[in-house]
């Protein structure tokens, strides 16, 4: 099973400045089998990226995925007020198909 | 529009049975995977179960295998699971959701959820 490692657990950032969260595999993730899902409270999650940097459908270009192997990025490059909430990274490349722990980014 | 309705959910003891359905509509069923993942009251994302768009093959979380069977019915657009044995530990919102091609994969849409809770 690959596990899946999210740093840091927390984030406290203020509106406008850049979040940068990391997945780390426990071994390699298959052909960069790798996405990005953003909840809030209350809430069912939301892909934000797959394949390691595809946005999906809607989701705007402030989010940018980066990363191969085992180590991987998601950057926010300037963070709104909607963007507070927990993001966790999913390995789809061997099942299980394993989630992270998550990162909450949380408001200053 | 995708949408996913889960229902089934609800309070059961220790060792007894649910099952969980959930009703697609909004795009071509047959042709896609579907999943079940779950999160524990204020805890994280566990993928649960993936069953391929012809309903061929499965995956199942090792939490899961041999108590819980993921089955769908491509003619009635319904995703099911079907819980057995059930645990304390098996306490969740259990979301229904739909894959982005008939192998399975990541998750593209959530249904909104139905919680399960296991008790005595």
């Amino acid at each position: 099973e690959i596990v899946l490692t999210q740093s840091p657990g927390t984030l406290s950032l203020s509106p406008g400045e850049r979040a940068t969260l990391s997945c780390r595999a426990s071994q390699r993730v298959s052909s960069s089998y790798l996405a990005w899902y953003q909840q809030k409270p209350g809430q069912a999650p939301r892909l934000l990226i797959y394949g390691a940097s595809s946005r999906a459908t809607g989701i705007p270009d402030r989010f940018s995925g980066s990363g191969s192997g085992t180590d991987f990025i998601l950057t926010i490059s300037r963070l709104e007020p909607e963007d507070f909430a927990v993001y966790y990274c999913q390995q789809y490349g061997n099942s299980p198909f394993t989630f992270g722990p998550g990162t909450k980014v949380d408001i200053k | 529009e995708v949408q996913l309705v889960e229902s089934g959910g609800g309070l059961v003891q220790p060792g007894g049975s649910l099952r969980l359905s959930c009703a697609a509509s909004g795009f071509t069923f047959s042709s896609f995977a579907m999943i079940w993942v779950r999160q524990a009251p204020g805890k994280g994302l566990e993928w649960v179960s993936t069953i391929t768009g012809s309903g061929g093959s499965t995956y199942y979380a090792d939490s899961v295998k041999g108590r819980f069977t993921i089955s769908r019915d491509n003619s009635k657009n319904t995703l099911y699971l079907q819980m057995n044995s059930l645990r304390a530990e098996d306490t969740a919102v259990y979301y229904c959701a739909k894959a982005p091609n008939r192998y399975g994969d990541y998750v593209d849409y959530w249904g909104q959820g139905t919680l399960v809770t296991v008790s005595s």
